[in-house]
């Protein structure tokens, strides 16, 4: 079946690095999605790339979608403390009545 | 426009009861997905409904787990007889459509706990 794989699990930066970190699909996505979840939150969603190729930018962070449309990539410019959370990458098929798959999701933790 | 409603938020159970997990999709939206966090872990998918109909359960054990979305009213987690490996944090997030603007909107989740 699909699968959509994030590694690593966990990443520490120092405040003020820049983070990139990168969701890889078994299977060619219709799109992708972003999400962050806070500790003892729930999950919130970010961004949503659809086409090939496809760089989105909200404020320090960067979002691209790979060429195949089986990647992608996040990127923070400048980590802040407000960074800190799990970020999930969740893709979709092509086709009707498709799921959205997540995977494990990347904890970031950011040293003041 | 409320957001998507889970309740109870937080739920306890004693071994061999019932867990029944309630979600009201955001208003206007037909597709629902149940997801499992166990502590420190990702999403796992269980079910993915629409109104009246079950199109993914895969994700879903097939014993003592069933989900329902009826036309009128909230979708239904129910877990029967419930054992301590079922304590997690089970979301529910609900999308107008899949494809171009189906990002998913969670609810605040339901932390079930079996003593």
């Amino acid at each position: 079946g699909q699968q959509v794989m994030q590694i690593p699990q966990y990443q520490h930066v120092q405040e003020g690095e820049d983070f990139t970190t990168y969701c890889n699909s078994s299977t060619t996505l219709s799109n992708i999605q972003w999400y962050k979840q806070r500790p003892g939150g729930h999950p919130v969603f970010l961004i949503q790339l659809v086409k090939s190729g496809e760089v989105k930018k909200q404020k320090r962070l960067t979002f691209q979608f790979g060429e195949a449309k089986k990647n992608s990539s996040l990127h923070i410019t400048a980590t802040q403390t407000t960074d800190v959370g799990t970020y999930f990458c969740a893709g979709e098929l092509a086709g009707a009545n498709s799921k959205l798959t997540f995977g494990k999701g990347i904890t970031l933790s950011v040293r003041p | 426009n409320a957001g998507v409603m889970q309740n109870p938020r937080h739920l306890v159970r004693r071994r061999g009861q019932e867990a029944r997990l309630r979600c009201s999709p955001m208003k206007g939206h037909s597709h629902v997905y149940w997801y499992r966090q166990l502590p420190e872990e990702g999403l796992k998918f269980m079910v993915y409904l629409q109104k009246e109909n079950i199109i993914d359960e895969s994700g879903m054990p097939k014993e003592r787990f069933s989900a329902e979305f009826p036309k009128e009213g909230p979708s239904i987690l129910r877990i029967q007889q419930v054992v301590r490996g079922d304590s997690a944090a089970y979301f529910c997030a609900s999308s107008p459509m899949t494809g171009l603007g189906g990002e998913a909107f969670f609810g605040q989740g339901t932390r079930l706990t079996v003593v």
